[in-house]
């Protein structure tokens, strides 16, 4: 089944320990996105690609970076995680940027910061 | 500013009829996506209206009025496994995705 996956699906780590949050997408899709998704409040948008066309939101924290190396995975970096990082992390994936282009979500990583 | 307004929290009766509203402001408006989160889990899409009306797609329908700025989700015979947050999110003119905090929708038996 084609699918967005991520990895790990919990993942803790302490005040200031470097983190790397990884996705992977077998729909083949031009775009990936990075969401941080904190309890009852809207997902936010990070960064997107497309293609290797890097995206980075106006309001994203320098402590956050990305990666995407091939068309398949993409991973998100947060260099220095404080207590305010702890978040649902949402990769989603579509196959362009135009209207009617859904958004394909992966299940989601829950960053815990000690 | 940009904005997406729904209600917070839902409560509704299992077998019943609940419509969960959506108004929107936004720069351009390229459609208007609705998406179930169940708890702990990511976004699921339900459907995409661009143009004025309604899209039926079995127990879900979803409404669009361009004029009014305003979308609704329409949910029958309602099942406990509905129990969710349904986060409404409109495309701008930068076809960015501009996402409301969700109505979180509790079904009683």
């Amino acid at each position: 089944d084609a699918m967005v996956i991520q990895n790990p699906r919990y993942q803790v780590t302490q005040f200031g320990k470097p983190v790397t949050l990884s996705c992977s997408q077998t729909l083949n899709h031009n775009v990936m996105y990075w969401y941080q998704q904190k309890s009852s409040q809207a997902p936010k948008l990070l960064f997107h690609y497309y293609d290797k066309d890097f995206n980075n939101e106006a309001d994203t924290p320098d402590n956050f970076q990305s990666r995407r190396p091939n068309t398949s995975f993409c991973f998100l970096d947060i260099r220095s995680p404080g207590l305010g990082d702890a978040a649902m992390y949402l990769c989603a994936t579509s196959r362009a940027t135009g209207a009617a282009d859904t958004q394909y979500f992966g299940p989601g990583t829950r960053l815990t910061v000690l | 500013g940009q904005n997406i307004d729904q209600p917070t929290e839902m409560t509704a009766t299992e077998g019943a009829i609940v419509q969960i509203n959506c108004t929107y402001q936004t720069s351009g408006f390229n459609g208007l996506f609705w998406y179930q989160q169940h708890a702990g889990e990511a976004p699921t899409f339900l459907s995409y209206n661009v143009l004025d009306g309604l899209e039926e797609k079995g127990r879900f329908s979803s409404f669009l009025s361009r004029s009014k700025g305003y979308s609704y989700l329409l949910l029958k015979e309602l099942q406990m496994k509905d129990s969710a947050s349904y986060l409404c999110a409109c495309m701008d003119s930068n076809y960015q995705l501009i996402w409301g905090a969700g109505t979180k929708l509790i079904i009683k038996p």
